[in-house]
Protein backbone atom coordinates (compact mmCIF):
# COMPACT_ATOMS: atom_id res chain seq x y z
CA UNK A 1 0.00 0.00 0.00
CA UNK A 2 0.68 3.72 -0.59
CA UNK A 3 1.93 5.49 2.43
CA UNK A 4 3.50 9.08 3.18
CA UNK A 5 6.00 10.24 5.36
CA UNK A 6 6.39 13.59 6.76
CA UNK A 7 9.57 14.26 8.72
CA UNK A 8 8.81 17.25 10.66
CA UNK A 9 5.77 16.88 13.23
CA UNK A 10 5.93 20.65 14.33
CA UNK A 11 8.48 23.38 12.38
CA UNK A 12 9.05 27.57 14.08
CA UNK A 13 10.49 29.98 12.00
CA UNK A 14 10.70 33.83 12.07
CA UNK A 15 9.51 35.32 9.56
CA UNK A 16 11.15 36.20 6.20
CA UNK A 17 12.86 32.46 6.87
CA UNK A 18 13.36 30.27 4.31
CA UNK A 19 10.91 27.31 4.46
CA UNK A 20 11.64 23.14 3.61
CA UNK A 21 9.25 20.59 4.55
CA UNK A 22 9.99 17.35 3.76
CA UNK A 23 7.83 14.69 1.87
CA UNK A 24 8.77 11.30 0.96
CA UNK A 25 6.12 8.20 -0.54
CA UNK A 26 6.17 4.47 -0.59
CA UNK A 27 5.23 3.88 -4.40
CA UNK A 28 7.48 3.32 -6.96
CA UNK A 29 5.71 3.52 -9.65
CA UNK A 30 4.01 6.56 -11.59
CA UNK A 31 2.36 8.80 -8.64
CA UNK A 32 0.48 12.16 -8.43
CA UNK A 33 1.71 14.20 -5.76
CA UNK A 34 0.08 17.07 -3.50
CA UNK A 35 0.50 19.48 -1.21
CA UNK A 36 -2.20 20.88 0.94
CA UNK A 37 -2.51 23.97 3.41
CA UNK A 38 -4.82 23.97 6.41
CA UNK A 39 -4.92 27.40 8.03
CA UNK A 40 -6.70 27.20 11.19
CA UNK A 41 -10.68 26.13 11.25
CA UNK A 42 -10.49 26.22 7.67
CA UNK A 43 -11.06 23.50 4.81
CA UNK A 44 -8.11 21.90 3.24
CA UNK A 45 -6.71 23.95 0.13
CA UNK A 46 -4.56 22.65 -2.50
CA UNK A 47 -0.98 24.61 -2.91
CA UNK A 48 0.79 23.32 -6.15
CA UNK A 49 0.56 19.45 -7.56
CA UNK A 50 2.98 17.43 -9.84
CA UNK A 51 1.34 14.77 -12.66
CA UNK A 52 3.95 14.79 -14.77
CA UNK A 53 6.64 17.18 -16.68
CA UNK A 54 8.77 19.63 -14.83
CA UNK A 55 9.95 18.21 -11.50
CA UNK A 56 9.52 21.53 -9.85
CA UNK A 57 6.03 22.89 -9.51
CA UNK A 58 5.08 26.43 -8.85
CA UNK A 59 2.35 26.67 -6.70
CA UNK A 60 -0.11 29.37 -5.03
CA UNK A 61 1.02 31.87 -2.49
CA UNK A 62 4.96 31.28 -3.58
CA UNK A 63 5.40 28.16 -2.50
CA UNK A 64 7.09 25.43 -4.90
CA UNK A 65 8.19 21.29 -4.59
CA UNK A 66 10.46 19.61 -5.96
CA UNK A 67 9.85 16.07 -7.43
CA UNK A 68 13.15 13.90 -6.47
CA UNK A 69 12.14 10.21 -8.28
CA UNK A 70 15.23 8.71 -7.69
CA UNK A 71 14.48 9.77 -3.65
CA UNK A 72 10.76 9.15 -3.71
CA UNK A 73 10.83 13.17 -2.44
CA UNK A 74 8.40 15.81 -2.90
CA UNK A 75 9.73 18.78 -0.96
CA UNK A 76 7.69 22.05 -0.07
CA UNK A 77 9.87 25.02 -0.17
CA UNK A 78 9.00 28.95 0.26
CA UNK A 79 12.36 31.44 0.01
CA UNK A 80 10.52 33.79 2.69
CA UNK A 81 7.70 33.18 5.12
CA UNK A 82 5.20 35.20 6.48
CA UNK A 83 3.01 35.04 9.64
CA UNK A 84 0.01 34.15 7.60
CA UNK A 85 1.98 31.05 6.42
CA UNK A 86 1.39 29.33 9.99
CA UNK A 87 -0.83 26.56 9.20
CA UNK A 88 -0.72 22.71 8.88
CA UNK A 89 0.66 21.47 6.01
CA UNK A 90 -0.15 17.93 4.56
CA UNK A 91 1.42 15.71 1.40
CA UNK A 92 -0.74 13.52 -0.88
CA UNK A 93 -0.18 11.07 -3.32
CA UNK A 94 -3.08 9.30 -5.22
CA UNK A 95 -4.04 6.37 -4.90
CA UNK A 96 -5.63 5.02 -8.45
CA UNK A 97 -7.56 2.37 -6.27
CA UNK A 98 -11.24 2.40 -7.26
CA UNK A 99 -13.08 4.81 -9.04
CA UNK A 100 -11.43 8.37 -9.65
CA UNK A 101 -8.93 7.40 -7.38
CA UNK A 102 -8.48 8.96 -3.55
CA UNK A 103 -5.43 10.95 -2.05
CA UNK A 104 -3.48 8.92 0.79
CA UNK A 105 -2.00 11.51 3.08
CA UNK A 106 1.16 12.11 5.59
CA UNK A 107 0.59 13.22 9.13
CA UNK A 108 1.18 16.86 8.38
CA UNK A 109 3.78 19.15 9.80
CA UNK A 110 2.25 22.50 11.63
CA UNK A 111 4.49 25.56 10.56
CA UNK A 112 4.37 28.38 13.00
CA UNK A 113 5.75 31.39 12.01
CA UNK A 114 6.84 34.12 14.66
CA UNK A 115 5.91 37.36 13.73
CA UNK B 1 -16.78 28.38 1.16
CA UNK B 2 -15.53 25.45 -0.54
CA UNK B 3 -18.71 24.82 -2.22
CA UNK B 4 -18.72 21.02 -0.32
CA UNK B 5 -21.05 21.45 2.96
CA UNK B 6 -20.59 19.53 6.07
CA UNK B 7 -23.05 19.49 9.16
CA UNK B 8 -23.01 20.28 12.05
CA UNK B 9 -19.84 21.39 12.45
CA UNK B 10 -19.44 20.41 16.32
CA UNK B 11 -21.03 17.44 17.62
CA UNK B 12 -20.37 16.09 21.55
CA UNK B 13 -22.07 12.84 22.31
CA UNK B 14 -21.38 10.39 24.92
CA UNK B 15 -19.92 6.75 24.23
CA UNK B 16 -21.88 4.27 23.18
CA UNK B 17 -24.21 6.34 21.09
CA UNK B 18 -24.89 6.78 17.33
CA UNK B 19 -24.41 9.60 15.19
CA UNK B 20 -24.66 10.89 11.44
CA UNK B 21 -22.07 13.37 9.15
CA UNK B 22 -23.89 14.69 6.70
CA UNK B 23 -21.89 15.96 3.56
CA UNK B 24 -23.26 17.88 0.65
CA UNK B 25 -20.92 17.63 -2.50
CA UNK B 26 -19.77 20.44 -4.95
CA UNK B 27 -22.59 21.24 -7.48
CA UNK B 28 -22.25 18.79 -10.46
CA UNK B 29 -19.49 16.13 -8.23
CA UNK B 30 -20.46 12.49 -8.06
CA UNK B 31 -17.95 11.51 -6.14
CA UNK B 32 -17.76 11.86 -2.23
CA UNK B 33 -14.81 10.94 0.16
CA UNK B 34 -14.75 10.33 3.57
CA UNK B 35 -11.32 10.98 6.12
CA UNK B 36 -10.63 11.09 9.63
CA UNK B 37 -8.18 13.21 11.12
CA UNK B 38 -6.69 12.64 14.41
CA UNK B 39 -3.59 13.52 16.44
CA UNK B 40 -2.38 10.00 16.47
CA UNK B 41 -3.29 8.86 12.97
CA UNK B 42 -3.25 12.28 10.79
CA UNK B 43 -5.68 12.40 7.68
CA UNK B 44 -7.25 8.92 7.00
CA UNK B 45 -9.37 7.86 4.05
CA UNK B 46 -12.64 6.37 4.90
CA UNK B 47 -14.18 5.68 2.29
CA UNK B 48 -15.59 7.03 -1.33
CA UNK B 49 -18.91 6.63 -3.56
CA UNK B 50 -19.56 7.86 -6.70
CA UNK B 51 -22.64 8.11 -7.73
CA UNK B 52 -24.73 6.47 -5.24
CA UNK B 53 -22.29 3.72 -4.82
CA UNK B 54 -19.81 2.48 -2.75
CA UNK B 55 -16.59 2.41 -5.11
CA UNK B 56 -13.12 2.16 -2.52
CA UNK B 57 -12.48 1.35 1.45
CA UNK B 58 -9.89 2.78 3.52
CA UNK B 59 -9.28 2.37 7.01
CA UNK B 60 -13.17 2.40 8.13
CA UNK B 61 -14.04 0.32 11.35
CA UNK B 62 -17.08 -1.82 10.92
CA UNK B 63 -18.77 0.18 13.31
CA UNK B 64 -18.59 3.16 10.66
CA UNK B 65 -21.07 3.00 7.44
CA UNK B 66 -21.78 5.71 4.65
CA UNK B 67 -24.12 6.43 2.15
CA UNK B 68 -24.82 8.51 -0.88
CA UNK B 69 -27.94 9.36 -1.78
CA UNK B 70 -30.11 9.94 -5.12
CA UNK B 71 -29.67 13.90 -4.54
CA UNK B 72 -25.49 12.89 -4.21
CA UNK B 73 -25.67 14.21 -0.86
CA UNK B 74 -23.57 11.36 1.72
CA UNK B 75 -24.07 10.51 5.38
CA UNK B 76 -21.47 8.97 7.42
CA UNK B 77 -22.93 6.90 10.56
CA UNK B 78 -20.78 6.13 13.23
CA UNK B 79 -22.06 3.73 15.81
CA UNK B 80 -20.94 2.30 19.59
CA UNK B 81 -19.03 5.55 19.66
CA UNK B 82 -15.27 5.35 21.85
CA UNK B 83 -13.77 7.59 23.23
CA UNK B 84 -11.32 7.37 20.26
CA UNK B 85 -13.66 8.26 17.73
CA UNK B 86 -13.03 11.81 18.51
CA UNK B 87 -11.65 13.78 15.68
CA UNK B 88 -12.19 15.78 12.76
CA UNK B 89 -14.29 14.55 9.69
CA UNK B 90 -13.69 15.74 6.65
CA UNK B 91 -16.07 15.30 3.12
CA UNK B 92 -14.52 16.00 -0.15
CA UNK B 93 -15.71 16.17 -3.77
CA UNK B 94 -14.05 15.45 -6.90
CA UNK B 95 -14.37 16.86 -10.11
CA UNK B 96 -12.64 16.37 -13.60
CA UNK B 97 -10.10 19.31 -13.93
CA UNK B 98 -9.30 18.64 -17.68
CA UNK B 99 -6.47 16.54 -16.35
CA UNK B 100 -6.96 14.68 -13.77
CA UNK B 101 -9.34 14.58 -10.88
CA UNK B 102 -9.21 17.68 -8.28
CA UNK B 103 -10.85 17.53 -4.68
CA UNK B 104 -12.44 19.67 -2.81
CA UNK B 105 -12.51 19.69 0.77
CA UNK B 106 -15.39 20.41 3.22
CA UNK B 107 -14.52 22.45 6.45
CA UNK B 108 -15.33 19.33 8.37
CA UNK B 109 -17.33 17.94 11.48
CA UNK B 110 -15.53 17.92 15.16
CA UNK B 111 -16.67 14.93 16.74
CA UNK B 112 -15.89 14.87 20.19
CA UNK B 113 -17.07 11.73 22.60
CA UNK B 114 -16.94 12.04 26.36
Amino acid sequence: AQSVSQHNHHVILSEAASLELGCNYSYGGTVNLFWYVQYPGQHLQLLLKYFSGDPLVKGIKGFEAEFIKSKFSFNLRKPSVQWSDTAEYFCAVKNYGGSQGNLIFGKGTKLSVKP
Amino acid sequence: DSGVTQTPKHLITATGQRVTLRCSPRSGDLSVYWYQQSLDQGLQFLIQYYNGEERAKGNILERFSAQQFPDLHSELNLSSLELGDSALYFCASSSWTGVDYGYTFGSGTRLTVV
